[in-house]
């Protein structure tokens, strides 16, 4: 089985600007799950997707949404991008049911903003 | 809340020595319990995982972890690691319960000495 795969590996971006990231989930996973990743903050939950709903939602400003599609991959946005974006963005498939499913991550978007 | 603590930022040890990564939680209800290692530039790679059952739980590479409740803790081991070993160490925990928010320690950077 093919793994998490995200686009686009890298980015830079500049101050103001959008972004909107993508993450494709192992097949039949139906649970997207995005982390942001900062030396300073760590790895932080932005939030969960399990059949195109938001199931949990991490504590960030309302610039970062996401959304799933009906075959399970999942984009997350930020607007206004402001230099603390400047992080590696995870994201995490499951399959999603059950007390608890094992979370697979991607490699990562890493995101520059200047 | 939870919390995940993770006692020591980096640790270095000679190629072939045990090793011992510490991690500590809080939180108020049961709790699921995780170490994920990450490589450079790469994702993170569950290690092993603790739901329930014994306390001494065994992961890829020759990593085990011991669940003990009244220390809260969830200290992960080694008894003789590679150089292939150098990498940085998350411990996370999550609640469960159909919750799939991973809330992670600041991670331990292990460095191991040929």
């Amino acid at each position: 089985k093919a793994g998490v795969t995200q686009t686009p590996r890298y980015l830079i971006k500049t101050r103001g600007q959008q972004v909107t990231l993508s993450c494709s989930p192992i097949s039949g996973h139906r649970s997207v799950s995005w982390y942001q990743q900062t030396p300073g903050q760590g790895l932080q939950f932005l939030f969960e997707y399990f059949s195109e709903t938001q199931r949990n939602k991490g504590n960030f400003p309302g610039r970062f949404s996401g959304r799933q599609f009906s075959n399970s991959r999942s984009e997350m946005n930020v607007s206004t991008l402001e230099l603390g974006d400047s992080a590696l963005y995870l994201c995490a498939s499951s399959l999603g049911q059950g007390d608890w499913e094992t979370q697979y991550f991607g490699p990562g978007t890493r995101l520059l903003v200047l | 809340a939870q919390s995940v603590t993770q006692l020591d930022s980096q640790v270095p040890v000679f190629e072939e020595a045990p090793v011992e990564l510490r991690c500590n939680y809080s939180s108020s209800v049961s709790v699921y319990l995780f170490w994920y290692v990450q490589y450079p530039n790469q994702g993170l790679q569950l290690l092993l995982k603790y739901l329930s059952g014994s306390t001494l739980v065994k992961g890829i590479n020759g990593f085990e972890a011991e669940f003990n409740k009244s220390q809260t803790s969830f200290h992960l081991r080694k008894p003789s690691v590679h150089i292939s070993d150098t990498a940085e160490y998350f411990c996370a925990v999550s609640s469960g319960a159909g919750s799939y928010q991973l809330t992670f320690g600041k991670g331990t950077k292990l460095s191991v000495i040929p």
